[in-house]
């Protein structure tokens, strides 16, 4: 059965630095890995998606790699503003459809 | 942008009693899926849906749930006999395909009294 976890489950860090969010997951059998943001409230909004074919995609100040072998994923954000204050959510969607969610790093950005 | 939106944002409703929730995906979407989120905990997955009939769904969509396209631009999760633990944020989504990203919505909160 798959699991999905994210460390840390909280993470606090000054504007300005780079900080790197973890994800794993048991199953490496998955269709593709996707990232997402959620801030208080609202509904989820999609980051970055890795197909199972590959390594990392980028999107701006976000940079998200996959290693299917190892069961990792990890999503680098680059020079933290305190707009990116969210919680991030890191999901796979296994071979029969299904999908599964970690339980998120809340991130705090002080200015 | 385009958007999936959900109605209604909150919904109250009394224990054994049926909800629909609503959900309009992205119009050129084929994809739709319904998730949940009891306060606190993860997102779960309950259902995919393809081409006018499930594709995949969740241990948690049993036949308490349903769900349905009943015309060309709403997806529908209906609950019937809710229950207390029924309570959660229930967020709709929305793909092009399979393997591209998935769009949300807002989410409705359901309240079971």
């Amino acid at each position: 059965k798959q699991e999905v976890t994210q460390i840390p489950a909280a993470l606090s860090v000054p504007e300005g630095e780079n900080l790197v969010l973890n994800c794993s997951f048991t199953d490496s059998a998955i269709y593709n890995l996707q990232w997402f943001r959620q801030d208080p409230g609202k509904g989820l909004t999609s980051l970055l998606l890795i197909q199972s074919s590959q390594r990392e995609q980028t999107s701006g100040r976000l940079n998200a790699s996959l290693d299917k072998s190892s069961g990792r994923s990890t999503l680098y954000i680059a020079a933290s503003q305190p707009g990116d204050s969210a919680t991030y959510l890191c999901a796979v969607m296994n071979r029969d459809d299904k999908i599964i969610f970690g339980k998120g790093t809340r991130l705090h950005i002080l200015p | 942008e385009p958007e999936v939106t959900q109605t209604p944002s909150h919904q109250v409703t009394q224990m054994g009693q049926e909800v629909i929730l609503r959900c309009v995906p992205i119009s050129n979407h084929l994809y739709f899926y319904w998730y949940r989120q009891i306060l606190g905990q993860k997102v779960e997955f309950l259902v995919s849906f393809y081409n006018n009939e499930i594709s995949e769904k969740s241990e948690i969509f049993d036949d308490q749930f349903s769900v349905e396209r009943p015309d060309g631009s709403n997806f529908t999760l209906k609950i019937r006999s809710t229950k207390l633990e029924d309570s959660a944020m229930y967020f709709c989504a929305s793909s092009v395909i399979r393997n591209q990203p998935q769009h949300f919505g807002d989410g409705t909160r359901l309240s079971i009294l």
